[in-house]
């Protein structure tokens, strides 16, 4: 069975550019959740979804949205890309909202903002 | 204050060692908590979860709970060169659909 899988791997984007990360989750599951990962921190959670409906944000700007589409696969988007927002994007999937013991995460995507 | 603490390391202990990682927290309300392992360039991987507390072993791993001080603990039997990682402790803040990472604590273990 594939696990989480997040493309792209990596990327490099110009400040004030906008980005969009794509997140497919384990058959089945029907919940995504995101996390940013700045280098030599634990990750920190931006938003779940489940059943395509927001269940939590967190504490980011309004620059960061995300959705969930019918086949719950997801997108993250960011705009008007700052410096620190260069971090290890993980998304992660689990059969419905928290199911702490069936939390997947996929390897991310690593976003450079030059 | 971080709600979640954890000494970022590095560690290096010689293969064969018990090897014991630790978090604190500052939240009473948390119920799960867990263990993640990181190896580089990949996402983290559940080790370990534990409800409220106790203990809970599994194979050479075993995890602890302390609610009481708020402590949590990972202790690593016989540890090999392939354990060598960062390992985040991580607590489940049903309120808000999340889970809290700490900093994570660079492991090595030397052969």
């Amino acid at each position: 069975d594939a696990g989480v899988t997040q493309s792209p791997t990596h990327l490099i984007k110009t400040r004030g550019q906008q980005v969009t990360l794509r997140c497919s989750p384990i058959s089945g599951h029907k919940s995504v959740s995101w996390y940013q990962q700045v280098l030599g921190q634990g990750p920190q959670f931006i938003f779940q979804y489940y059943e395509k409906e927001e269940r939590g944000r967190g504490n980011f700007p309004d620059r960061f949205s995300a959705r969930q589409f019918p086949n719950y696969s997801s997108e993250l988007n960011v705009n008007a890309l700052l410096l620190g927002d260069s971090a290890l994007y993980l998304c992660a999937s689990s059969p419905q909202a928290g199911a702490v013991n069936g939390y997947t995460f996929g390897s991310g995507t690593r976003l450079t903002v030059v | 204050q971080k709600e979640v603490e954890q000494d970022p390391g590095p560690l290096s202990v010689p293969e064969g060692a018990i090897v014991s990682l630790n978090c604190t927290y500052s939240n009473s309300a948390f119920q799960y908590f867990m263990w993640y392992r990181q190896y580089s360039r990949k996402g983290p991987e559940l080790l370990m979860y534990t409800y409220s507390s106790g203990n809970k072993e599994d194979g050479r791993f075993t995890a602890q709970v302390d609610k009481s001080s708020k402590y949590i603990s990972l202790f690593i039997r016989d540890s090999q060169p392939s354990d060598s990682a960062t390992y985040l402790c991580a607590m489940e803040d049903s309120s808000a659909s999340k889970i809290i990472f700490g900093s994570g604590t660079r492991l090595s273990i030397r052969p």
